[in-house]
């Protein structure tokens, strides 16, 4: 019963650098998410897919790109990184989009930029 | 957007009911009361949601106020384990605006034994 899976758990890059998170979900959801949050604060969305091939931007997308090939694995990548995307990152998916279908998230990925 | 306000903190002592509050004046008929939770280092987990009646689930009691202005998160006999980031949500009921799903601060609660 793995639900959703984030690789790797932590990682250091140095600035400019660049970086693939790797999300997997095996509930068959047609949506997923990506969120960062910064210390002592709320999630934000960074961007999100409601289905295979397809993608959206959120609310703090710049700097980051993403692609959902398969159904199943949504990726998170960093091209030039940046303190500022110094963060945890958490995946989620859902059923739907709908208000009934909450959402299922993974335990994060701990992303230091120095 | 419609925004909710919590508390920052609350404390609670381990077995007695907890009920944490969320003010959302501004919702909207189509908005959706949310709730999860963050324990320490991990993601969120889907706790309760209703629209305008009182729902209840295994895990908690949503109460809902009649104007839908405010709402009341009902934890029956808090454990140790209870203690996380409680967040409560707005979420749209329609369109990709649903997607949206917006995380403020949170209610940190604190379960002492």
């Amino acid at each position: 019963n793995a639900g959703v899976t984030q690789t790797p758990k932590f990682r250091v890059l140095k600035t400019g650098q660049s970086m693939t998170l790797l999300c997997a979900q095996d509930m068959n959801h047609e949506y997923m998410y990506w969120y960062r949050q910064d210390p002592g604060m709320g999630l934000r969305l960074i961007h999100y897919s409601v289905g295979e091939g397809t993608t959206a931007k959120g609310e703090v997308p710049d700097g980051y790109n993403v692609s959902r090939l398969k159904k199943q694995n949504f990726l998170l990548g960093l091209e030039s990184a940046a303190p500022s995307q110094t963060s945890v990152y958490f995946c989620a998916s859902s059923y739907s989009g709908g208000y009934v279908s909450p959402l299922h998230f993974g335990n994060g990925t701990r992303l230091t930029v120095t | 957007d419609a925004k909710t306000t919590q508390p920052n903190s609350m404390e609670s002592n381990e077995e007695e009911p907890v009920h944490l509050p969320c003010n959302h004046s501004t919702i909207s008929g189509t908005d959706y009361i949310h709730w999860y939770r963050q324990l320490p280092s991990q993601g969120p987990e889907y706790v309760i949601h209703g629209l305008t009646s009182n729902v209840n689930n295994r895990m908690a009691s949503l109460a809902i106020a009649e104007d839908r202005k405010s709402s009341t998160l009902i934890l029956h006999r808090a454990t140790l384990r209870d203690a996380a980031v409680y967040y409560c949500i707005l979420r749209e009921g329609w369109g990709n605006a649903g997607n949206m799903l917006t995380f403020g601060g949170g209610t940190r609660l604190m379960v002492k034994p």
